[in-house]
Parts: C-alpha cells; sequence; structure tokens
C-alpha cells in the first residue's frame, strides 16, 4: 500500500539551529501538507502545497518557516531558526486530488525536539 | 471559526463492551467530516468521510453516523487492538485547500 515516508523520525536541534524535516508524499498525489502536533494537545494546520506553491497557511507558518519541493519527489520543511515551542511532531501528508473521499494520506511523522 | 469538540477525552472499555465517540462541530459549511485513528507516535490513519446529514460508513467494528451538529463513531465488541486515539476532523467551505481542523481526540482503551 502505497505511503508516505518521513525523515527522520526523531530530531533533537539546539534552539536557534535550522532544521529540514523530508518527506516522500505518494508519487501521483498533488496536494502537499504539513501539520503538527504538540504533546497532548491538537493536530494543527501549518501548510498547504499545490502546483509548486504555498496555497494556503496558518498563522503558526511564520517567517521562520518554509516549504519546498525541490526534485518533484521530496517535500520539505524548513525551520529557520527553532524555538523551544517548535517542539512537537510534525506530520506530512498529501492528497491525490480536492475531490478524494480519503482525506489525506499521513506519514508516521518526525518528533522534534528543541533544546 | 470552525471548532470541533470532541468527548469524552479518554474512555476505557472491557473487550466486548460496545459504545459510542462523540464528535460535536461548530462550522460556516461542512464539506467532509474525517474519522481517523491514531496510534502513539504515529500520523493519524483514516477511518471514514462523512459528507451529508443520515449518512452511515461501516468498517469492520466502527460505524460512522453524521447529524447537522455532531458525528457519532460506534465501536461494537471492541478488542484491545482497537486501543488508539480516535480523531475528528472537518473541511469546510471556503477553505481552498482542503485544510482540515481536528479534534483533540478520545483516547480509547480496551481492557482484556
Amino acid at each position: 500500500e502505497p505511503e508516505v515516508t518521513q525523515t527522520p523520525s526523531h530530531q533533537v536541534t539546539q534552539m536557534g539551529q535550522e532544521v529540514i524535516l523530508r518527506c516522500v508524499p505518494i508519487s501521483n498525489h498533488l496536494y502537499f501538507y504539513w501539520y503538527r502536533q504538540i504533546l497532548g494537545q491538537k493536530v494543527e494546520f501549518l501548510v498547504s502545497f499545490y502546483n509548486n506553491e504555498i496555497s494556503e497557511k496558518s498563522e503558526i507558518f511564520d517567517d521562520q518557516f518554509s516549504v519546498e519541493r525541490p526534485d518533484g519527489s521530496n517535500f520539505t520543511l524548513k525551520i529557520r531558526s527553532t524555538k523551544l515551542e517548535d517542539s512537537a511532531m510534525y506530520f506530512c501528508a498529501s492528497m491525490a486530488d480536492r475531490a478524494s473521499n480519503y482525506g489525506y494520506t499521513f506519514g508516521s511523522g518526525t518528533r522534534l525536539t528543541v533544546v | 471559526e470552525d471548532q470541533v469538540t470532541q468527548s469524552p477525552e479518554a474512555l476505557r472499555l472491557q473487550e466486548g463492551e460496545s459504545s459510542s465517540l462523540n464528535c460535536s462541530y461548530t462550522v460556516s459549511g461542512l464539506r467532509g467530516l474525517f474519522w481517523y485513528r491514531q496510534d502513539p507516535g504515529k500520523g493519524p490513519e483514516f477511518l471514514f468521510t462523512l459528507y451529508s446529514a443520515g449518512e452511515e460508513k461501516e468498517k469492520e467494528r466502527l460505524k460512522a453516523t453524521l447529524t447537522k451538529k455532531e458525528s457519532f463513531l460506534h465501536i461494537t465488541a471492541p478488542k484491545p487492538e482497537d486501543s488508539a486515539t480516535y480523531l475528528c476532523a472537518v473541511r469546510t467551505s471556503g477553505a481552498g485547500s482542503y485544510q482540515l481542523t481536528f479534534g483533540k481526540g478520545t483516547k480509547l482503551s480496551v481492557i482484556p
């Protein structure tokens, strides 16, 4: 069964450092997303990406965040200067098309710990 | 602002003891209500999509139903492997990107 692959599964970084979280969406999917989940809290939308550009972003997704699809297969989330409050599980998701009845397919996540 | 509230926050059941999880929502034009299962340290796994009041979907021991204000996830004769957090999410009209708004989830524990 096709799946969304995220690497690394766990990343520890120093406050102020840049991190890049990587995702390989399902190959024929067109819509890509990043969500995050702080421990014990809701899954929260960060950003959506379609046709090589951001289509929507939340208030969380400020200038410290950026996304890229550099080579047609990978989809990355960069946090320029990490803060303690960026510690969370980050989930990548993809969807075939907007009419899909299956919502998103999520990856298993990257646990980011900022120390 | 779209809101999704799930109850109870946690539920402990004996194996075989049927029950229901609730998801109530306040949105400006529902374009789909989704149920996901999330195991510890994993991403949400898709279960069902419901679009209109009165709709029902079933999968093994799970059945999801939808009204104009809430959705229920019924679990019939649960087994320990059904233990997980069940998430409800909504997609609303006007969101161009298919953004989902999630509830906090119900953590289900099924005791053998």
